[in-house]
């Protein structure tokens, strides 16, 4: 089946160090991007990617670091510089920047920092 | 800026009843407008979406129609279900300046359908 895989779902961080949370996606989409749930709170957008090897921060991105080496694959990093990593973090891609185009999200991924 | 204020849960009805969650917008341009649903510890799926004004998205029972008029994208369904029970997002989505579009989402709206 296509879609967007995120792993892993439950992720526990000490302070101090950097954790990467896995995007891949099947559906042959350009677009990729990275959205932070608070509880209660809408989604923010850290980090969004149009094509490969290019990739632009969105509305909070300090703390946060990704690549795009492949299409289907568009990692985040929540390097220690990210003050309050604690958060649902989900991933999404769509097929270009259209503005009609529809955008698919995956399962997200719970970090906690303890 | 572009901005989505959505009605404010939560909400709670009972099963069977009429819903409505109110969403108005700010938007530079011409915005796609979007309704998408999460369910408990689940991620976004969308649930319907109108790409211009007058446009009536409509999926699984829900509707919502772009008014621009009144800058409104409001969700209905005529007969909730307990299945129902989720947080909805409404969305606007827009091309930024740097040619990448972007979503910009609502706070949520939490809605508990009882039986």
């Amino acid at each position: 089946d296509g879609g967007i895989t995120q792993s892993p779902k439950y992720l526990f961080r000490k302070e101090g160090q950097n954790v990467t949370l896995s995007c891949e996606q099947n559906l042959n989409h350009d677009a990729m991007y990275w959205y932070r749930q608070d509880p209660g709170q809408g989604l923010r957008l850290i980090y969004y990617s149009q094509i490969v090897n290019d990739f632009q921060k969105g509305d909070i991105a300090e703390g946060y670091s990704v690549s795009r080496e492949k299409k289907e694959s568009f990692p985040l990093t929540v390097t220690s510089a990210q003050k309050n990593p604690t958060a649902f973090y989900l991933c999404a891609s769509s097929i270009g920047a259209d503005s009609g185009n529809t955008i698919y999200f995956g399962e997200g991924s719970w970090l906690t920092v303890v | 800026g572009n901005s989505v204020t959505q009605m404010e849960g939560p909400v709670t009805l009972s099963e069977e009843a009429f819903l409505t969650i109110n969403c108005t917008y700010t938007a530079t341009g011409y915005p796609s407008l979007f309704w998408y649903v999460q369910y408990p510890g689940e991620g976004l799926q969308l649930l319907l979406k109108a790409t211009k004004a007058d446009d009536k998205g409509s999926n699984k029972g829900f509707e919502a129609t772009y008014r621009k008029e009144t800058t409104s994208f409001h969700l209905e369904k005529g007969s909730v279900q307990v299945s129902d029970s989720a947080v909805y997002f409404c969305a606007l989505g827009v091309i930024s300046s740097g040619s990448a579009r972007q979503l910009t989402f609502g706070s949520g709206t939490q809605l508990t359908v009882l039986p």
